[in-house]
């Protein structure tokens, strides 16, 4: 069984500051990892994803995020946040051997001007 | 351009009636998902279907239920609408495990 902790639920920053969102996980099996975004009133959409290689990966938005197998973790991180990135981020993680996807609880960051 | 559709956006609907979310996608994925989610809460897998005529339950008991006639199509139907329905459900679809692709999803209330 496959399982996914966001340790901070809500994260207030200023903008132009940089910014991490945690994301530990926990599976038995060799696992593929992602970080999705949710804007009020909508869907979620994919920020990035580790499926195999490069253990830093860059996503969208100047999102990038790095996969450490030791620590079992993919801690989500941006330079310098802007207002606009206000959103609800989850992390998320599948078995590569077919599993359904498991999310984390999500993280409410807030940017403050 | 979203490549996954889901109608309506919003619906405010009676205790008691009939409703169908309609979830559509382009991409020929034969993973489809439905999951439940209240404001600002977790997502709950409440159905699933790896292909056409095969659906499952997922982790949150659900009253409603799934079909999958069509690979494109997974409607998702209460038979019977009541307040504690009230919640946004959003559709997503997957080729393997590469990600999911999700909906703009559905704001139901239940009045």
């Amino acid at each position: 069984a496959q399982s996914v902790t966001q340790l901070d639920s809500q994260v207030p920053v200023f903008e132009e500051a940089p910014v991490e969102l945690r994301c530990n996980y926990s599976s038995s099996v060799s696992v593929y990892l992602f970080w999705y975004v949710q804007y009020p009133n909508q869907g979620l959409q994919l920020l990035l994803k580790y499926l195999s290689g490069s253990t830093l990966v860059k996503g969208i938005n100047g999102f990038e995020a790095e996969f450490n197998k030791s620590q079992t973790s993919f801690h989500l991180r941006k330079p310098s946040v802007h207002i606009s990135d206000t959103a609800e981020y989850f992390c998320a993680v599948s078995g590569s051997y077919g599993q359904n996807f498991v999310f984390g609880p999500g993280t409410r960051l807030s940017v403050l001007p | 351009e979203a490549d996954i559709y889901q109608t309506p956006r919003y619906l405010v609907i009676g205790t008691g009636k009939k409703i169908t979310l309609e979830c559509s996608q382009t991409m020929g994925h034969d993973k489809m998902y439905w999951y439940q989610q209240d404001p600002g809460m977790e997502l709950h897998l409440i159905h699933y279907s790896y292909g056409v005529n095969s659906t499952e339950k997922g982790d949150l008991s659900s009253e409603s239920t799934v079909s999958r006639i069509r690979t494109e199509h997974f409607p998702l139907t209460l038979e019977s609408a009541r307040p504690s329905h009230t919640s946004q459900y959003l559709c997503a679809s997957s080729v393997l495990n590469y990600g999911y692709t999700f909906g703009s999803g559905t704001r139901l209330t239940v009045v």
